[in-house]
């Protein structure tokens, strides 16, 4: 089975600190995705990632950045961290080739 | 900007009735379409996959997609009270080069028993 973890299920940071969620991948895909999570918008994709040192801008890049620098790790950094990043964080990962995304369970992070 | 329609719900179904769920896309060069259940507090789990018109059928899932019409939806049979949960239609432009899915924001089942 394909198994995604991550590194917290719950995280509370305060405004300005930085924050780092990792999401670990035991599959060997290419792809790893970051989504956030609000009621009512669905997921949105933050940055994802097609292969080591190489990453792509979602739809709402702006206060992340992300890094992976093993294939099988993708971490997700708030460099500032802002009350309006208080979200679910989920982790995905993909074979190319494959239309199917593996999820992790989630970070809900609340930013005071 | 790409979007992708959901009617929030709640849909509230009896128990052994079907469920129809329905999901509309913006963008008409979408080609890969995929319905997702979540449960509270769960993350989403891929149910449904489809690529052409016509209904995809698996088991008590009967995934339907209408490309002319810009639409997809999740039919479900004999709907019992363990379906009741979140379900997001998921589109993307290509599954092999293109990595970027477009989520809808979830259509909440409710299987009364």
């Amino acid at each position: 089975d394909v198994k995604v973890t991550q590194s917290s299920r719950y995280l509370v940071k305060r405004t300005g600190e930085k924050v780092f969620l990792e999401c670990v991948q035991d599959m060997d895909h290419e792809n790893m995705f970051w989504y956030r999570q609000d009621p009512g918008l669905g997921l949105r994709l933050i940055y994802f990632s097609y292969d080591v040192k190489m990453k792509e801008k979602g739809d709402i890049p702006e206060g992340y950045s992300v890094s992976r620098e093993k294939k099988e790790r993708f971490s997700l950094i708030l460099e500032s961290a802002s009350t309006n990043q208080t979200s679910m964080y989920l982790c995905a990962s993909k074979g190319q080739g494959f239309p199917e995304q593996y999820f992790g369970p989630g970070t809900r992070l609340t930013v005071t | 900007q790409k979007e992708v329609e959901q009617n929030s719900g709640p849909l509230s179904v009896p128990e052994g009735a079907i469920a129809s769920l329905n999901c509309t896309y913006s963008d008409r060069v979408s080609q890969s379409f995929f319905w997702y259940r979540q449960y509270s507090g769960k993350s989403p789990e891929l149910i449904m996959s489809i690529y052409s018109n016509g209904d995809k059928e698996d088991g008590r899932f009967t995934a339907q997609l209408n490309k002319a019409s810009q639409y997809v939806s999740l039919l479900i049979r004999d709907s019992q009270p363990s379906d009741s949960a979140t379900y997001l239609c998921a589109v993307t432009l290509d599954i092999y080069n293109f990595n970027k899915f477009y989520f809808g924001s979830g259509t909440k089942l409710n299987v009364k028993p």
